[in-house]
């Protein structure tokens, strides 16, 4: 059910960037891209978000392809803390939001 | 302080029994919703309710019934547990539901429970 494909999981050095994509072909005009992440026996937690334009945030940053058929989320310099399941997602007027498998982020120091 | 909070947070109980998880939100959303992940992780939404109307129903076995007493609260009760109904539920939030999407979701911390 899930319209977004992503890795199943990368792996990353600590303090080095992070670049999470994320394929969305079937996404229409009016649908925003969310990413959410979930660290180990916690509930997701909100990452950020946008429609067209690249988005930055102090979790991290959205780079949204022109065709909008795709998407990177970016960690600029990644944490033990930042080791954790990520999702990404296209959200729906009806919030009927779909969960696929997500990436599986592992951080190594 | 907990924006979504969700009790409790374990439970184990016998098959067959009836049992409740209770949500509670504080930040003023119009929309709420439980999700069910399951022990492949891959999170399922169960129900939705805006302004405590039900929206979205997903096939869910009508042993699950969703209550929403007004629109901070949503609480899944369940009947006649069985052992399949063992996961993690999350309780989630959001504000002016179906009208745009880009809004974001709060989670709960989540309520694990196992059917034994």
């Amino acid at each position: 059910d899930a319209k977004t494909t992503q890795p199943n999981s990368m792996e990353s050095n600590e303090e080095e960037p992070v670049h999470l994509p994320c394929n969305h072909s079937t996404i229409s005009g009016t649908d925003y891209i969310h990413w959410y992440r979930q660290l180990p026996s916690q509930g997701p937690e909100y990452v950020i978000h946008g429609l067209t334009s690249n988005v930055n945030n102090r979790m991290a940053s959205l780079a949204i392809a022109e065709d909008r058929k795709s998407s990177t989320l970016i960690l600029h310099r990644a944490t033990l803390r930042d080791a954790a399941v990520y999702y990404c997602i296209t959200k729906t007027s009806y919030d009927k939001v779909i969960f696929g498998p997500g990436t599986s982020l592992s951080v190594i120091p | 302080d907990t924006a979504v909070s969700q009790t409790p947070k374990y439970l184990v109980t016998q098959m067959g029994n009836d049992k409740s998880i209770k949500c509670e939100q504080n930040l003023g959303h119009d929309t709420m919703y439980w999700y069910k992940q399951d022990s492949k992780k891959f999170l399922k939404i169960m129900f939705s309710y805006n302004n405590k109307e039900l929206i979205i129903n997903e096939t869910v076995p009508n042993r699950f019934s969703p209550k929403s007493p007004d629109k901070a609260h949503l609480n899944l009760h369940i009947n006649s547990l069985e052992l399949g109904d063992s996961a993690v539920y999350f309780c989630a939030s959001s504000p002016t539901g179906a009208r745009h999407s880009g809004n974001t979701i709060y989670f709960g911390e989540g309520s694990w429970l196992t059917v034994v």
